[in-house]
């Protein structure tokens, strides 16, 4: 099947620096791509969705300024976390779809990254 | 908004069958999926059904979908202990986003 891969699966930072993840789709291209937030013991929440080459469409409640989103080429998206705080320490998780009109549109989920901020 | 339901832990012994019941509140719903997530890793996609189906199998899976009371399960037969892991729903209608549900906690009991 599709495989996604995220980077880095873990990270540790300070509070105030700025932490990038990166969100592949390793053997498809992906129109869309989308980043969830995933609290301990909960579901995910979805922050944006991003078409390759446009800007991302954040949910509600999610700043924009704050959580960065480039989705530059076909095959890798980005999510930046600007300085980061204690609060912002979650598991966060990408998803790539590679259509939008077919049942085979399924979003593949990469592995996750956990961010703690200290 | 969608709203998503799921009960929050099962416990099964190995070899048993295993139910896991989702309730959604989308009547448009197009397509609606069942993910697996093992502990600190993503979503791996188990399968789908579409709306205008009553049941898919795959193997030792089996979903049932009674779109009339927006009820989804998920049964696993002869469940074994690398079953266990948290089993999400989630409906989505193809082009737009998934909404999922709270998550089931399987623990398989050797």
């Amino acid at each position: 099947g599709a495989v996604v891969s995220q980077h880095p699966s873990r990270v540790i930072c300070k509070s105030g620096t700025s932490v990038k993840i990166e969100c592949r789709s390793l053997d498809f291209q992906a129109t869309t791509m989308f980043w969830y937030r995933q609290f301990p013991k909960q579901s995910l929440m979805l922050m944006a969705t991003s078409n390759e080459g446009s800007k991302a469409t954040y949910e509600q409640g999610v700043e924009k300024d704050k959580f960065l989103i480039n989705h530059a080429s076909l095959t890798l998206s980005t999510l930046t976390v600007t300085s980061a705080h204690p609060e912002d320490s979650s598991f966060y998780i990408c998803s790539a779809r590679a259509g939008t009109q077919s049942v085979l549109d399924t979003q593949y989920f990469g592995p996750g990254t956990r961010l703690t901020v200290l | 908004g969608e709203d998503v339901e799921q009960s929050l832990f099962l416990s099964v012994r190995e070899g048993d069958s295993s139910v896991i019941n989702c309730t959604y509140t989308d009547s448009s719903s197009t397509y609606l999926y069942w993910y697996k997530q093992e502990p600190g890793a993503g979503l791996q996609l188990l399968t789908y059904i579409f709306s205008n189906m009553d049941m898919k199998q795959d193997q030792r899976l089996t979903v049932l979908l009674n779109k009339k009371d927006k009820h989804l399960s998920l049964r696993i037969a002869d469940t074994q202990t690398g079953d266990s892991a948290i089993y999400f729903c989630a409906d989505g209608t193809g082009a737009n986003n998934l909404f999922f549900g709270t998550g089931t906690r399987l623990t398989v009991i050797p």
